[in-house]
């Protein structure tokens, strides 16, 4: 079956302290491993869509990276606006459309 | 481009009552899904339509949850009876195709509070 493992379930950082989330899964054949953002009150916005292991994506203060059995979102000087609550999801060979298996999530929080 | 939309936002009902949530995907958009959040949880896929056929239903209560997609656009799912259990954000998400690039994009979700 397959499994996402968040981690930690919360994160609370400084303003300006880097860390990383980390994403865990067992799935039989990946077919790509997504990064989801989901403030309060809202659905998830996409962020990255990983495809094989050493691949890397980054957007503003956010680097997803990915091995063959996890993936990790490093936030490198967190500000206010990064807290939220970040989700890692996996797609599998020969899922039905496009189907998604989602973790846990990791809520982040940075203050000022 | 507008966005995934859904109505209503929020729901308060009594248990064994019926409600029903509305949602309008992205225009084009030919994959729609329903998601099922409970708090403190990942989205848990409930039902997947490929224009207004069934994909995947695999993990949709049946005996009470009933979902629809009339002419591959809107879709309503339905909850009758409901229980107490529940209560979470109901989420719909679409993507382009079956076979793209993957990426699902999300609407605001209706709050669902069965009391």
């Amino acid at each position: 079956e397959d499994q996402v493992t968040q981690s930690p379930e919360a994160l609370r950082l400084q303003e300006g302290e880097s860390s990383s989330l980390n994403c865990s899964y067992t799935v039989s054949g990946l077919r790509g491993l997504f990064w989801y953002r989901q403030d309060p009150g809202k659905g998830p916005e996409f962020l990255f869509t990983l495809y094989s292991a050493g691949e890397e994506k980054e957007k503003e203060r956010l680097k997803a990276t990915l091995t063959k059995k996890e993936s990790f979102l490093h936030i490198t000087a967190p500000k206010p606006e990064d807290s939220a609550t970040y989700l890692c999801a996996v797609r599998k060979i020969k899922a039905a459309g496009n189907k998604l298996t989602f973790g846990g999530g990791t809520r982040v929080l940075v203050k000022p | 481009e507008a966005g995934v939309a859904q109505s209503p936002r929020y729901k308060i009902i009594e248990k064994r009552q019926s409600v029903a949530f509305w949602c309008n995907p992205i225009s084009g958009h030919a994959t729609l899904y329903w998601y099922q959040q409970i708090l403190g949880q990942g989205p848990k896929l409930l039902i997947q339509f490929q224009n207004n056929g069934v994909v995947d239903d695999s993990q949709l209560p049946k005996d009470r949850f009933s979902a629809e997609r009339l002419k591959g656009v809107d879709s309503t799912l339905k909850i009758q009876p409901a229980k107490l259990e529940d209560s979470a954000v109901y989420l719909c998400a679409s993507s382009p195709s079956g076979r793209g690039r993957g990426e699902q994009y999300f609407g605001p979700g209706t709050r669902l509070t069965v009391t």
